[in-house]
């Protein structure tokens, strides 16, 4: 069964860095998400990415972020200069042709601690 | 904000049947009921949507009330495996309808052997 995967699984950082966390999203989707979830808080909405470009973004989603579909399968989660609160698990998503009724794949998540 | 409630927590027995609740009151016409789980932190998992009408898929049934304002999720025969916390969301939200999904606190499900 296809899978969204995501890398790396943990990612330790030191505050002020830049880290870019990777997803393959499955290969026929169209629409392609990243959600946070800060530990033991609920699943927060980040980005959504449709046709190459932001299609919606949170206001978490500030300039220190942004998201990239380098090539057909990857698509990237930037943060410029991380700081101790963005430590947090990093979900990347996808759902498939176009039609936003249809269910979302999540990956396993990244989980990202700033030192 | 989440426009959903749905109670903290629940437990259910093995074997039987798990029925959570969601309501939803401030629903609007186009917007579906959506359910996920959250298996002990991995990544939300899709369960089942629906419109209006009741849903059945492999997992789980979704009954709808008539007026849409509330929703109950039912697990037939809840495993062990089903531990885990159970989100209710309405959407898609906004005039851009980019699918974007609005995570609550959820109802963190025990099933107890």
């Amino acid at each position: 069964e296809p899978e969204v995967t995501q890398t790396p699984s943990h990612q330790v950082t030191q505050m002020g860095q830049e880290v870019i966390l990777r997803c393959v999203p499955i290969s026929n989707h169209l629409y392609f998400y990243w959600y946070r979830q800060i530990l033991g808080q609920k699943v927060e909405f980040l980005v959504s990415f449709y046709n190459n470009e932001i299609s919606e973004k949170s206001e978490i989603f500030d300039d220190q972020f942004s998201v990239e579909r380098p090539d057909g399968s990857n698509f990237t989660l930037k943060i410029r200069s991380t700081k101790l609160e963005d430590s947090a698990m990093y979900f990347c998503a996808s759902s498939e042709d176009g039609n936003i009724y249809n269910e979302q794949f999540f990956g396993p998540g990244t989980r990202l601690t700033v030192l | 904000d989440a426009k959903t409630t749905q109670p903290t927590s629940m437990d259910c027995a093995e074997g039987r049947a798990a029925n959570l609740p969601c309501n939803h009151s401030t629903i609007s016409g186009n917007e579906y009921v959506y359910w996920y789980r959250q298996i002990h932190s991995q990544g939300p998992q899709y369960i089942i949507h629906g419109l209006k009408n009741n849903e059945t898929n492999e997992m789980a049934s979704l009954i709808i009330t008539e007026d849409r304002k509330s929703s109950t999720l039912i697990l037939p025969h809840a495993t062990l495996r089903d531990t885990a916390v159970y989100y209710c969301i309405v959407g898609p939200y906004g005039s851009g309808n980019t699918g974007k999904l609005i995570f609550g606190q959820g109802t963190t499900l025990q099933v107890k052997p």
